[in-house]
């Protein structure tokens, strides 16, 4: 099953410009992380918010969580070519051991 | 961080036959790890979750007599891939959970299974 929505499923910048994504998620959570996966390879943990925080950051990373609606956003600030892959949030399942993940979004950054 | 291993990193292999990917977890124990399948442009589905000593836990639709999940010890998990067939190719990635480091999981690199 998954857990959550990611919006826009594709998103197009140039290179400098900023991008967000958005994650929607249906119950209660422990925490929600942030993965990267470029084409064909493994996963990249970026980040990791927990329900008792509302924004945290790491380097070009802005991530925030909205518990009451129950969704959160990932900004890559001043994007660069090598940001170029998918982004998944992911939440823990109901027993609080594997991930559930969003669909992704596939974001593009041309130079 | 922690590092999880995956071996083969692909694989090709004809209809009919097994198939076995092991899954390690390299500088810690893993008392629990996970199995997912990814299909091309599409997210990461949870197919089971591996217990080290005990049977698997499989998530609904997926064929636990199909998909043979091993996790003998603290380091090692294996998922068996029986009767192959070409929709069973995709991308499987493991990942392990080191309750002494917290809440992140640690995943390994894939491996990519084609089915001719």
């Amino acid at each position: 099953s998954q857990q959550g929505e990611e919006d826009p499923q594709a998103l197009s910048i140039q290179e400098g410009e900023n991008a967000t994504m958005n994650c929607s998620y249906k119950t209660s959570i422990n925490n929600l992380q942030w993965y990267r996966q470029n084409s064909g390879r493994g996963l990249v943990h970026l980040i990791l918010i927990r329900s008792n925080e509302r924004e945290k950051h790491s380097g070009r990373l802005r991530v925030t969580l909205d518990t009451s609606k129950k969704s959160s956003s990932l900004l890559i600030t001043a994007s660069r070519a090598a940001d170029t892959a998918s982004y998944f949030c992911a939440t823990d399942d109901q027993a609080g051991t594997a991930l559930i993940f969003g669909k992704g979004t596939t974001l593009s950054v041309s130079s | 961080g922690a590092v999880v291993s995956q071996h083969p990193s692909w694989v090709i292999c004809k209809s009919g036959t097994s198939v076995k990917i092991e899954c390690r977890s390299l500088d810690f124990q893993a008392t629990t790890m996970f199995w997912y399948r990814q299909f091309p442009k599409q997210s990461l589905m949870l197919m089971a979750t591996s217990n080290e000593g005990s049977k698997a836990t499989y998530e609904q639709g997926v064929e636990k007599d199909k998909f043979l999940i091993n996790h003998a010890s603290l380091t090692l998990s294996t998922l068996t891939v029986t009767s192959a067939h070409p929709e069973d190719s995709s991308f499987y990635i493991c990942s392990a959970r080191d309750w002494d480091r917290g809440d992140e999981q640690y995943f390994g690199p894939g491996t990519r299974l084609t089915v001719t």
